[in-house]
């Protein structure tokens, strides 16, 4: 959707290893999205970015980090992964941040051992 | 702080029903009510999105409501068919941006023919 594509899809770690999940879009869209799902939660912003090099923190947002060097692509970090920090990560994006819903990606299932 | 919950949790109908899908949310000063659809290991589609001033939004045998003051929103699907099976999400927007977007857990539905 919104040609959207996550990567890795899958990716098994180590605790206290680094990990970088990307995300990358087609579509030109200026906002970007960083959600994790976990059961017995809903979907939990991370971080988003409204524009290249612009980025803001979520509400989960406490051991992860992003960047955004051009429009395209939006990379997620856990600088040391936690086992805590094991879940499905989504990357969605929009043209604007108002009426407009958001595209999301197929995920990333992240686990950390 | 926005609360958002989607009850039932797993709903089973047989295939030609119609069905009713809740949402509700704690704090009525919302901009809009999104709906969207997860299939199986994808993310999530959005299928209808309703603004604060709208009482409901429709798309082919979608039918979306929303009641500020109760703080309720439902989906009503008319003549489910098997390909209707997935998990339903509601989130609510409180802010008039996407990244104050607060999400239910979800209704896992399943239709069988």
């Amino acid at each position: 959707d919104a040609g959207i594509t996550q990567s890795p899809r899958h990716k098994v770690t180590e605790t206290g290893t680094p990990v970088t999940l990307r995300c990358h879009q087609t579509e030109n869209h200026r906002y970007m999205y960083w959600y994790r799902q976990d059961p017995g939660h809903g979907l939990r912003l991370i971080h988003y970015s409204y524009g290249v090099k612009d980025t803001d923190k979520g509400e989960v947002s406490d051991g992860y980090s992003v960047s955004r060097s051009k429009t395209e692509d939006f990379l997620l970090t856990l600088e040391s992964a936690t086992s805590s920090q094991t879940s499905v990560y989504f990357c969605a994006t929009s043209g604007t941040d108002r009426v407009e819903p958001q595209h999301f990606g197929d995920g990333t299932r992240l686990s950390i051992l | 702080k926005q609360e958002v919950t989607q009850i039932p949790a797993a709903l089973s109908v047989p295939e030609g029903e119609n069905l009713v899908l809740n949402c509700s949310f704690t704090d009525s000063a919302i901009y809009n009510l999104q709906w969207f659809r997860q299939d199986p290991g994808k993310g999530l589609t959005s299928l209808l999105l309703i603004q604060s001033s709208q009482r409901e939004q429709t798309s082919g045998r979608l039918n979306a409501s929303l009641d500020k003051s109760s703080g309720r929103s439902t989906l009503y699907i008319a003549a489910s068919q098997p390909g209707d099976s997935a998990t339903y999400l509601c989130a609510a927007n409180s802010g008039g941006s996407n990244y104050k977007l607060t999400f239910g857990k979800g209704t896992l539905l399943t239709v069988n023919p």
